[in-house]
């Protein structure tokens, strides 16, 4: 079955520690994003890669890394430096098509982190 | 400063009846318009989307309508049931920068049968 996996479902940290959040998609896509979700706002876009070894900042980058090494893989650090982490993390992928086109994307299960 | 605005955080119908979600933008440079549906503890699947060419995209029980003088659209489910109750989200991009969405606060729709 083609899907965005998210592990773990839950995630406990004490603050202070970075801590990192698993991304993997088997749909062959080349864009993925994370995204951020707390109570009563909308998705917000952390950080996004059209390709493997490239990635661009979104709207809340500070405080957060990521890296993408492989095509399916896009792993999120939550860092020390990131001031209020406890949220809801969402990652997606999609394809990436031509300049001016348009792809919706998919979305895995998500990762709810409480940093104690 | 949130650019895509959902401003009715719950919505109650009965089974059968008109279900009807707005979306507003603020963004004029928006030019294409997702739905996107979310069961608790699950991430959100797509559900329908709407070009900024077109004023409004059918499919099924859904419908989506945009109006781009008042920077809004709206989805219509009809008939509504059950297993429509999930939160809704709205989202949009403009061309060009197709790898950025912005989405809506979300909408919680409970359909009660």
């Amino acid at each position: 079955d083609g899907g965005i996996t998210q592990s773990p479902k839950y995630l406990f940290r004490k603050e202070g520690q970075n801590v990192t959040l698993s991304c993997e998609q088997n749909l062959n896509h080349d864009a993925m994003y994370w995204y951020r979700q707390d109570p009563g706002q909308g998705l917000r876009l952390i950080y996004y890669s059209q390709i493997v070894n490239d990635f661009q900042k979104g709207d809340i980058a500070e405080g957060y890394s990521v890296s993408r090494e492989k095509k399916e893989s896009f792993p999120l650090t939550v860092t020390s430096a990131q001031k209020n982490p406890t949220a809801f993390y969402l990652c997606a992928s999609s394809l990436q098509g031509a300049s001016g086109t348009y792809n919706e994307q998919f979305f895995g299960p998500g990762t709810r982190l409480t940093v104690l | 400063d949130q650019q895509v605005k959902q401003n009715s955080p719950s919505l109650s119908v009965q089974e059968g009846r008109i279900s009807i979600l707005n979306c507003d933008y603020t963004n004029s440079m928006f030019d294409y318009f997702l739905w996107y549906k979310k069961y608790p503890a699950e991430g959100p699947t797509f559900l329908i989307s709407i070009s900024s060419i077109k004023d409004k995209n059918e499919d099924g029980r859904f419908t989506v309508f945009l109006n781009k003088s008042a920077k809004h659209l709206s989805l219509h489910i009809v008939p509504s049931q059950p297993g429509d109750s999930a939160v809704y989200f709205c989202a949009a991009s403009r061309r060009y920068n197709f790898n950025k969405f912005y989405f809506g606060s979300g909408t919680k729709l409970n359909v009660k049968p």
